[in-house]
């Protein structure tokens, strides 16, 4: 199985300032396609995920600009400029390249 | 795009339970469906996958003990769990399967407790 890493465990940041969440993976996420297939999701406090970040690199639908994501064939970041209240939350990455899915264990964001 | 799961609750170890998710607002038999869960304070932990033609994954934990299913003509998604056990217990949640999981639904809790 893929095992997906994630650092910090937490992250506690003042509004408006940026945040940065490591994701590394134990293979290879470059499909034979040439995809990347590496997702982030958002957790917000008694919420359902929703996703943010697709093969990578692509916001999701409605997802505001501040959010960003790059990286390599194993090694990911999620980055957030100028953080907001809503950001609050657990950040997980996820990917899609084969079966089992699996997930990073969680950055908690909170605002100092 | 909506997702309603429902049948959740208090089973006993060893007993059985259904749970559904009820889809709305797209083409739902033209997309592949997942089951994920979280354990209370946990992370996320994939369960089933079911292709738009009812082909079917498990994580290696509920293999043979859980099934996913889907009747196109309800709209509905499925997960039958068989043998319950204590580690069962957790919030769970079905999404839908397009570049990522694009739409969760707000989750289902399943609590396994004599």
């Amino acid at each position: 199985d893929i095992v997906l890493t994630q650092a910090p465990l937490s992250v506690s940041v003042t509004p408006g300032e940026s945040a940065s969440i490591s994701c590394r993976s134990s293979k290879s996420l470059l499909s034979s396609k040439g995809i990347t297939s590496l997702y982030w999701y958002l957790q917000r406090p008694g919420k359902s995920p929703q996703l943010l970040i697709y093969q990578m690199s692509n916001l999701a639908s409605g997802v505001p600009d501040r959010f960003s994501s790059s990286g390599s064939e194993t090694d990911f970041t999620l980055k957030i400029s100028k953080v907001e209240t809503e950001d609050v939350g657990v950040y997980y990455c996820g990917h899609r390249l084969e079966y089992p899915r699996t997930f990073g264990g969680g950055t908690k964001l909170e605002l100092k | 795009v909506q997702l309603v799961e429902s049948g959740g609750g208090l089973v006993q170890p060893g007993k059985s339970l259904k749970l559904s998710c009820s889809a709305s607002g797209f083409t739902f038999s033209s997309y592949g469906m997942h089951w994920i869960r979280q354990a209370p304070g946990k992370g996320l932990d994939w369960v089933a996958y079911i292709s738009s033609s009812s082909g079917t994954v498990y994580a290696d934990a509920v293999k043979g003990r859980f099934t996913i299913s889907r009747d196109n003509a309800k709209n509905t998604l499925y997960l039958q769990l068989n043998s319950l056990k204590s580690e069962d217990t957790a919030i769970y949640y079905c999404a839908r399967s397009v570049t990522g999981m694009d739409y969760w639904g707000q989750g289902v809790m399943v609590t396994v407790s004599s």
